[in-house]
C-alpha cells in the first residue's frame, strides 16, 4: 500500500526557515518524481515544486524560486522541502504527491498524496 | 503561465442528476489536463489525467473530454459521495497550475 507521511510543519516567524519531510513507502521510490503542493486556508491548490526520481532536474513555482529547495534521499525514501525567508503568504497546508507515471522525469499528475503538514508564518 | 478558469464556481444539483464542469485554459495545453476531487479535510483524489484517462479505481460515471483550451468533466449520475470540490490542473509546461475549483453541492 502506498503511503506518504508529511511532517515538519510549524509556526515560524516571517523571515524564518523550516524543513518539511515526506516519508514514502509501498512503491519503488527512486522510480517516481515527487512534488509539493500547498493549500492556503480556505483557498485552492498551488503547485510548489517537483523533483525527478534521481534528484535532477528540479522545478519551482515563481512564488518560491530562490527561497525553497526541494531534495530527496532515495536511500531513505524521503523527499524534503527546505523553506527559507518565509513570508505570511507561505502559510498553508503542504502536501507531497507522487507522480502517476514511473520513470517519466516529472509527469506532473499525482495519484497519491500525503495528508499534509501545516506551516504558519506569523509574528 | 497558463491560467485555468473553472466554471461554474458552484453547481447545485440533486443525487442522480448529471454534472458538467468546465475548465478553460488561457493557452493550449494539448491534452495535458487532469481533474481532482477534494472533500473537506482530505487530500485531493486524482480522477482523470491527460484529459480523458480515468485513474485507477475511478468509477465509470466520471468522464473527461477536451483538448487545447476547453475541457469538461462529466459525472453522469451524481452519487451522494460525489458532492465535493473539483479542480483541474495542467502539466503542459512549467509552472504547473490549478484552476480555482468548482464546488458541487446538494440542491
Amino acid at each position: 500500500e502506498v503511503q506518504l507521511l508529511d511532517s515538519g510543519g510549524d509556526l515560524v516567524q516571517p523571515g524564518g526557515s523550516l524543513r518539511l519531510s515526506c516519508a514514502a513507502s509501498g512503491f519503488t521510490f527512486s522510480s517516481y518524481a515527487m512534488s509539493w503542493v500547498r493549500q492556503a486556508p480556505g483557498k485552492g491548490l498551488e503547485w510548489v515544486s517537483s523533483i525527478s526520481g534521481l534528484g535532477s532536474p528540479t522545478y519551482y513555482a515563481d512564488s518560491v524560486k530562490g527561497r525553497f529547495t526541494i531534495s530527496r534521499d532515495n536511500s531513505k525514501s524521503t523527499v524534503y522541502l527546505q523553506m527559507n525567508s518565509l513570508r505570511a503568504e507561505d502559510t498553508a497546508v503542504y502536501s507531497c504527491a507522487k507522480d502517476i507515471v514511473e520513470n517519466s522525469g516529472s509527469y506532473g499528475a499525482w495519484d497519491y498524496w500525503g495528508q499534509g503538514t501545516l506551516v504558519t508564518v506569523s509574528s | 503561465e497558463v491560467v485555468l478558469t473553472q466554471s461554474p464556481a458552484t453547481l447545485s444539483l440533486s443525487p442522480g442528476e448529471r454534472a458538467t464542469l468546465s475548465c478553460r485554459a488561457s493557452q493550449s495545453v494539448s491534452s495535458y489536463l487532469a481533474w481532482y476531487q477534494q472533500k473537506p479535510g482530505q487530500a485531493p483524489r486524482l480522477l482523470i489525467y491527460d484529459a480523458s484517462n480515468r485513474a485507477t479505481g475511478i468509477p465509470a460515471r466520471f468522464s473527461g473530454t477536451g483538448s487545447g483550451t476547453d475541457f469538461t468533466l462529466t459525472i453522469s449520475s451524481l452519487e451522494p459521495e460525489d458532492f465535493a470540490v473539483y479542480f483541474c490542473q495542467h502539466r503542459s509546461n512549467w509552472p504547473l497550475t490549478f484552476g480555482g475549483g468548482t464546488k458541487v453541492e446538494i440542491k
